[in-house]
């Protein structure tokens, strides 16, 4: 069962430019985790906001989470072609479970 | 370095041929977590384990088996009653804290033909 669902699934930008990439999940959560795949590879985790935090922030990625509207947001700020992957949020599918569910992701290219 | 080991990184199987894959850590974590993921899909859960000789089927166990007798190993077996089997396999670990992150493997692309 899907708990998160990225949006959009992919996205194109200059480097230097911001991304945002936003996701909505469906149950409460305890926390909701951002990850970055980078092609062929495992992922890896960025950040994660707790239920009762609002924003924040880790080098260049500002996360936000609003809880009212099961949704949060992902910004990746004077993006580097590095920065080029996929990007999943996640969750647990509700309280007590050990079940950490991903969205489908966005593909973020970033062009030099 | 600790970390998390799958192998092999690539792996091709006749149809009707039951596979294992491997995944071991040394990072001492008690949970560990087998993932599914089809091209342009999200990840979808297998598997788990909390602790040692204890697993919960995912969302997507039929056609799949684990076994769990080391903290460190969790090996995933396809079976030939796994219907679509060519996929990528993801391995991860983390501490049994739902505030932990997942620690994962760089996977197994798995064929069947």
């Amino acid at each position: 069962s899907q708990q998160g669902e990225e949006d959009p699934q992919a996205l194109s930008i200059q480097e230097g430019e911001n991304a945002t990439m936003n996701c909505s999940y469906k149950t409460s959560i305890n926390n909701l985790q951002w990850y970055r795949q980078n092609s062929g590879r495992g992922l890896v985790h960025l950040i994660l906001i707790r239920s009762n935090e609002r924003e924040k922030h880790s080098g260049r990625l500002r996360v936000t989470l609003d809880t009212s509207k099961k949704s949060s947001s992902l910004l990746i700020t004077a993006s580097r072609a590095a920065d080029t992957a996929s990007y999943f949020c996640a969750s647990y599918s509700g309280a007590g479970s050990y079940q950490l569910t991903f969205g489908k992701g966005t593909k973020l290219s970033v062009i030099p | 370095d600790g970390g998390i080991t799958q192998s092999p990184k690539y792996l091709f199987r006749k149809e009707g041929q039951n596979v294992t894959l491997s995944c071991e850590q040394n990072l001492n974590h008690d949970a560990m977590y087998w993932y599914r993921q089809d091209p342009g899909q999200g990840l979808r859960l297998i598997y788990y384990s909390q602790i040692v000789n204890d697993f919960q089927k995912g969302d997507i166990a039929e056609g799949y088996s684990v076994s769990r007798e080391k903290k460190e190993s969790f090996p995933l077996t396809v079976t030939s009653a796994q219907k679509n089997p060519t996929a990528f396999y993801l391995c991860a670990s983390s501490l049994r804290n739902p505030n932990s992150p997942l620690h994962f493997g760089n996977g197994t692309r798995l064929t069947v033909t």
